[in-house]
């Protein structure tokens, strides 16, 4: 069975700089995909970036970019520049390349933005 | 984009009685959704997937006589807790598959 391992329950960043959120996964799958979810005080599910593992390149979103290390099982996110509004949960999420489209999640970092 | 609206966003209901939530794709169609389940300062977790026109697909653990899933439309899931017990009360979700997935903004559910 897959799993998605988050082992920072809480980080804090000072605005304006660099804060990097750590994921690791375990799957027997070559393809698969990931993604980083923001869940903001409205509890609203936000899809920050998302990463297919048949790809080496790392995604990029504006601040938001990814550094998948497949054979590490590793898919870390690092928020450049962070931002007041970045504060929330932050999501890492897995899904197998069939057709169920299910999430697994992580359990979560809470991210805190000092002004 | 794809907007999926969920409803109630908050419900306070006694122990013993029945509550429906109702997620909808606004501007597309969904043969699938899915619903969640997040508990305090927790992860979500997928209670089951609900596909237009066929029963729903439970995951293992939740109890498909509590959580009655509808998906009558190709807009709309319900979400029907029977006979809702404290132990019930938590954050529930749906999200819906367009593409990608998108979600609802969830429904916070109180049992006294």
């Amino acid at each position: 069975a897959q799993t998605v391992t988050q082992s920072q329950p809480e980080m804090s960043v000072q605005e304006a700089e660099t804060v990097t959120l750590s994921c690791t996964y375990d799957t027997s799958e070559s393809d698969y995909y990931l993604f980083w979810y923001k869940q903001p005080p409205s509890r609203q599910m936000i899809l920050v970036i998302r990463q297919e593992a048949y790809k080496q390149q790392n995604a990029t979103e504006n601040r938001f970019s990814v550094n998948f290390q497949k054979a590490a099982k590793s898919f870390s996110l690092k928020i450049s520049d962070s931002q007041l509004g970045d504060a929330a949960m932050y999501f890492c999420a897995f899904r197998p390349m069939d057709s169920s489209y299910k999430l697994i999640f992580g359990s979560g970092t809470r991210l805190l933005v000092r002004p | 984009g794809a907007v999926v609206s969920q409803h109630p966003s908050r419900v306070i209901c006694k122990s013993g009685t029945s509550v429906k939530i109702e997620c909808r794709s606004l501007d597309f169609q969904a043969t699938t959704m899915f619903w969640y389940r997040q508990f305090p300062k927790q992860s979500l977790m997928l209670m089951a997937t609900s596909n237009e026109g066929s029963k729903a697909t439970y995951e293992q653990g939740v109890e498909k006589d509590k959580f009655l899933i509808n998906h009558a439309s190709l807009t709309l899931s319900t979400l029907t807790v029977t006979s809702a017990h404290p132990e019930d009360s938590s954050f529930y979700i749906c999200s819906a598959l367009h593409g990608g997935l998108f979600f609802g903004s969830g429904t916070q559910l109180s049992v006294l």
